[in-house]
């Protein structure tokens, strides 16, 4: 069973430009996560998909922003006029259900730089 | 969310077992206490979890206090593999907050040869 799969794994973006990340969850998986992690810094939440719908975008900033799980392929995290700032490492988590004893399976990233 | 505190970083020589701490004095009782641990340049990986009882698997063991204010993960022998920084999280029962996990600094594990 292969683990969760992101792609690329190194972007390089100029600013302005879009940045389209992918994450494939784990088989049989429906919820899916991601997070961000600036240089020096912690992960921080950014959306909660489960197939199809947004359950939870809290940590997501308010524009430039988007996410989308659907029905077939893979959950895209996408991020248009990329700004310096956005340059970060970028990890999709998913599981199989819902609830507080979840375990989450992490991707190993994607390394934005945006130029 | 409740809050965890875990010291920054800790050492410890390999072979010898570590026992990283965590606070979490706000702890609710259907709260979950998770351990992920993220090794350098690489997405965080699940280590262990419980919610009353002590817990063992094949990566660490998990000893929770009795009053569950506070908690242990035990590396029964650290390795030079095992340095990364390691999180203590609390997953709440609540439908949408304790959907995601909430990473605080966690603890810099380094482990000398």
């Amino acid at each position: 069973n292969a683990g969760v799969m992101q792609n690329p794994r190194h972007l390089v973006r100029r600013r302005g430009q879009e940045a389209r990340l992918r994450c494939s969850p784990m088989k049989g998986h429906s919820h899916v996560y991601w997070y961000r992690q600036l240089p020096e810094e912690g992960l921080k939440f950014m959306v909660y998909l489960q197939k199809e719908n947004i359950i939870d975008e809290s940590g997501m900033p308010k524009e430039r922003f988007s996410a989308e799980f659907p029905k077939e392929g893979p959950s895209i995290l996408r991020i248009q006029q990329v700004v310096r700032g956005d340059s970060a490492a970028y990890f999709c988590a998913s599981s199989p259900h819902q609830g507080p004893a979840e375990k989450l399976f992490f991707g190993s990233g994607t390394q934005l730089s945006v130029l | 969310d409740a809050k965890t505190t875990q010291p920054n970083s800790m050492e410890s020589n390999e072979e010898e077992p570590v026992h990283l701490p965590c606070n979490h004095s706000t702890i609710s009782g259907t709260d979950y206490i998770h351990w992920y641990r993220q090794l350098p340049s690489q997405g965080p990986e699940y280590v262990i979890h419980g919610l009353t009882s002590n817990v063992n698997n094949r990566m660490a063991s998990l000893a929770i206090a009795e009053d569950r204010k506070s908690s242990t993960l035990i590396l029964h022998r650290a390795t030079l593999r095992d340095a990364a920084v390691y999180y203590c999280i609390l997953r709440s029962a609540k439908e949408t907050s304790g959907s995601r996990l909430t990473f605080g600094e966690g603890t810099q594990l380094t482990v000398n040869p």
